[in-house]
C-alpha cells in the first residue's frame, strides 16, 4: 500500500515563504502531485513532479526527491487567498495507468 | 467547457433510503473517479472507470454501494441502504487519458447527510 505524511496545520502571515512537506512510502512511485482544496469547494491541481528536482509555477513551486521519497510545496509572497487544505498526491500503477492516492492534507492559515 | 458536473449539489435523507449521485466528465475524458472526502478518513478513492469500465473497485465500502458508467458523459453512486456513516463530501473528478501530468478535474461535490 502507499502512506503519506505531512503537517496537518501550518501557519504564516501575509507576504511571508511557506513550504509543506509530504513524505511517503509507496511501490511502484511513478510521480507526486499537489492540489489546493479551499474550504467548502473541490480539490484543484497546483503541480506535479515526475523527476527529482524543483517545478515553478508563479508563486507556486514544488520539489522532490525520489530517493529520499520527499517532496514540498512552496509558497512565495502568501496572500490571504492562500488560506486553503494542500494535497500531496503519490501516482502508483493500478490497471495499466496511475493512480493517485492522497495524504491527509496541511491546513494552511495566512495571518495578516 | 463547463467543468464536471454532479449532482445533486447536496442531499439529506433518512437511513435506509436510497441515494443515486450523479456525474458528468469533461467531454473527451477518459477516466472518471469517485471519491469520498470525511474529516476522519481525508480523501479516498472509492472507484474508477476507464473508457466507461470499471478497472479498481477495490475502495467501495461494501456492497451497499455500486457505480456504473453507462456512457462516456455520464456516472452515477448509488447508496443503498444508506447508513449515518455514509455522510460525507463525494467528488467526482474526470482526467485525459494518460499523458503529461495526470492532471484530475474535480467537481464541486455532492454534500451528503443521512440521518
Amino acid at each position: 500500500g502507499q502512506s503519506l505524511e505531512q503537517p496537518s496545520e501550518v501557519t504564516a502571515v501575509e507576504g511571508a515563504i511557506v513550504q509543506i512537506n509530504c513524505t511517503y512510502q509507496t511501490s511502484g512511485f511513478y510521480g507526486l502531485s499537489w492540489y489546493q482544496q479551499h474550504d467548502g469547494g473541490a480539490p484543484t491541481f497546483l503541480s506535479y513532479n515526475a523527476l527529482d528536482g524543483l517545478e515553478e509555477t508563479g508563486r507556486f513551486s514544488s520539489f522532490l526527491s525520489r530517493s529520499d521519497s520527499y517532496g514540498y510545496l512552496l509558497l512565495q509572497e502568501l496572500q490571504m487567498k492562500d488560506s486553503a487544505s494542500y494535497f500531496c498526491a503519490v501516482l502508483t500503477p493500478s490497471g495499466g495507468s496511475y493512480i493517485p492516492t492522497f495524504g491527509r492534507g496541511t491546513s494552511l492559515i495566512v495571518h495578516p | 467547457d463547463a467543468g464536471v458536473i454532479q449532482s445533486p449539489r447536496h442531499e439529506v435523507t433518512e437511513m435506509g433510503q436510497e441515494v443515486t449521485l450523479r456525474c458528468k466528465p469533461i467531454s473527451g475524458h477518459d477516466y472518471l473517479f469517485w471519491y469520498r472526502q470525511t474529516m476522519m478518513r481525508g480523501l479516498e478513492l472509492l472507484i474508477y472507470f476507464n473508457n466507461n469500465v470499471p478497472i479498481d473497485d477495490s475502495g467501495m465500502p461494501e456492497d451497499r454501494f455500486s457505480a456504473k458508467m453507462p456512457n462516456a458523459s455520464f456516472s452515477t453512486l448509488k447508496i443503498q441502504p444508506s447508513e449515518p456513516r455514509d455522510s460525507a463530501v463525494y467528488f467526482c473528478a474526470s482526467r485525459a487519458r494518460d499523458r503529461g501530468r495526470y492532471e484530475q478535474y474535480f467537481g464541486p461535490g455532492t454534500r451528503l447527510t443521512v440521518t
